[in-house]
């Protein structure tokens, strides 16, 4: 089946550790974004790529750094200079930036500092 | 800026009534709209879409209006059932073809 896999579901991190955060789509889908969701609140923008070798800051990018050598790939990971990395991560694919149409969405890695 | 903001960030209806769940959005040069379900602890799922071109655009149970003079987005559901409960959010894309989402709206369906 197509679709957009995030792993794993859940993930613990120790103060001061870095940890990446999977994401892999067999979508064929040019641009790929991730997002964070505080509890009860809405989606914010880490980072996105609108095509391999190249990404974009978003709105949070701090703390975060992504790489994008494989179309079907964008993982990201939450280094120790992220002061308050708990937070539900999203990622999410579309056909292409700019090209108006929806994104699909995996089904989240919930992060938490122990 | 970009922003995107939802006027209720709770509904409560009776199951068979209509939900209106409603979005306000800043930037005028955005094109492209998407309303999206979450369920608890997964991700979202894309409900439907309307480009600026269009006021309206209906799909089974939901339907979007866009109105751009007030930059004015709603979801309308018609008969509301349970399985309809979850977090509502609306999303818009524009010139930086980032999809920039709101807080969302948690609705709530009451057997």
């Amino acid at each position: 089946d197509g679709g957009i896999t995030q792993s794993p579901k859940y993930l613990f991190r120790k103060e001061g550790q870095n940890v990446t955060l999977s994401c892999e789509q067999n979508l064929n889908h040019d641009a790929m974004y991730w997002y964070r969701q505080d509890p009860g609140q809405g989606l914010r923008l880490i980072y996105y790529s609108q095509i391999v070798n190249d990404f974009q800051k978003g709105d949070i990018a701090e703390g975060y750094s992504v790489s994008r050598e494989k179309k079907e790939s964008f993982p990201l990971t939450v280094t120790s200079a992220q002061k308050n990395p708990t937070a539900f991560y999203l990622c999410a694919s579309s056909i292409a930036s700019g090209r108006r149409t929806e994104a699909f969405f995996g089904q989240g890695t919930r992060l938490t500092v122990v | 800026g970009e922003s995107v903001g939802l006027h209720l960030p709770t509904l409560s209806v009776q199951e068979g009534d209509n939900s209106i769940i409603n979005c306000a959005y800043s930037n005028s040069a955005s094109d492209y709209f998407i309303w999206y379900k979450q369920e608890s602890g997964k991700g979202p799922q894309f409900i439907i879409d309307i480009r600026s071109n269009m006021d309206k655009r209906q799909g089974q149970r939901v339907t979007v209006l866009l109105n751009k003079t007030v930059k004015h987005l709603s979801l309308q559901i018609a008969a509301t059932q349970p399985g309809d409960s979850a977090v509502y959010f609306c999303a818009e894309e524009g010139a930086t073809n980032k999809l920039i989402f709101g807080t969302g709206t948690l609705l709530a369906v009451q057997p």
